[in-house]
């Protein structure tokens, strides 16, 4: 157990929907990250966030949002779904922002969009 | 910008050793991270090299070579249990927010 907790495990929706995954870092940690990883592909970089203010973008689509709120946890919200949006959505946390800080990873949100 | 690049696949056999190789080219550098992914499982923590040399950690050791922008990761004892991807990632430095950028990954198949 890594300490990351993502809500919910999975869940199921259909296209043009919208939906919010959850995630509680590591006790501790100011660092939250997102990826995607969809079937047979590897890990795509969504977005980072320090201690409550974006840090770094990747290729995260504009009908994708983040935030994190002042208690650290982190929301993800996915709007207009799409059948290719279907993926294993990760968050991450580490304890700061710099080098040697271990990322380690939730469990992860399965989403499927029918 | 990042790019990395590891093997899709390679097979080894149980009690043998296996090394995978990252290559990776980048804007800026600030340490080199290895993962285990079992399939639909999170991706674990196995390794990190900031510095060139050798990191021995039980039956794993990561190495890094800063100015050839190369890594491996090596597994010794194959376990069957050690068949996985393993994912190779760098983190950029400081102007891009430290994020971390993975490679596509590694599967390994250990045969008995």
């Amino acid at each position: 157990d890594s300490g990351v907790t993502q809500t919910p495990k999975h869940l199921i929706t259909a296209t043009g929907q919208r939906v919010t995954l959850r995630c509680s870092p590591r006790s501790g940690d100011l660092s939250v990250y997102w990826y995607q990883q969809s079937l047979d592909q590897g890990l795509q970089f969504l977005i980072q966030y320090y201690n409550g203010e974006e840090r770094a973008k990747g290729n995260i689509l504009e009908r994708f949002s983040a935030q994190q709120f002042p208690d650290l946890h982190s929301e993800l919200n996915l709007s207009s779904l799409e059948l290719g949006d279907s993926a294993l959505y990760f968050c991450a946390s580490s304890v700061g922002r710099g080098s040697g800080n271990t990322i380690y990873f939730g469990e992860g949100s399965w989403l499927t969009v029918v | 910008g990042q790019n990395i690049d590891q093997p899709t696949e390679m097979t080894a056999t149980e009690g043998a050793i296996v090394q995978i190789n990252c290559t990776y080219q980048t804007s800026g550098f600030n340490g080199l991270f290895w993962y285990q992914q079992h399939a639909g499982e999170a991706p674990t923590f196995l390794s990190y090299n900031v510095l060139d040399g050798l990191e021995e950690k039980g039956r794993f050791s990561s190495f890094l070579s800063r100015s050839k922008g190369y890594s491996y990761l090596l597994l010794k004892e194959l376990q069957m249990k050690d068949s996985a991807s393993y994912l190779c990632a760098v983190r950029e430095g400081k102007a891009a927010g430290n994020k971390l950028t993975f490679g596509g990954g590694t599967r390994v198949l250990v045969k008995p």
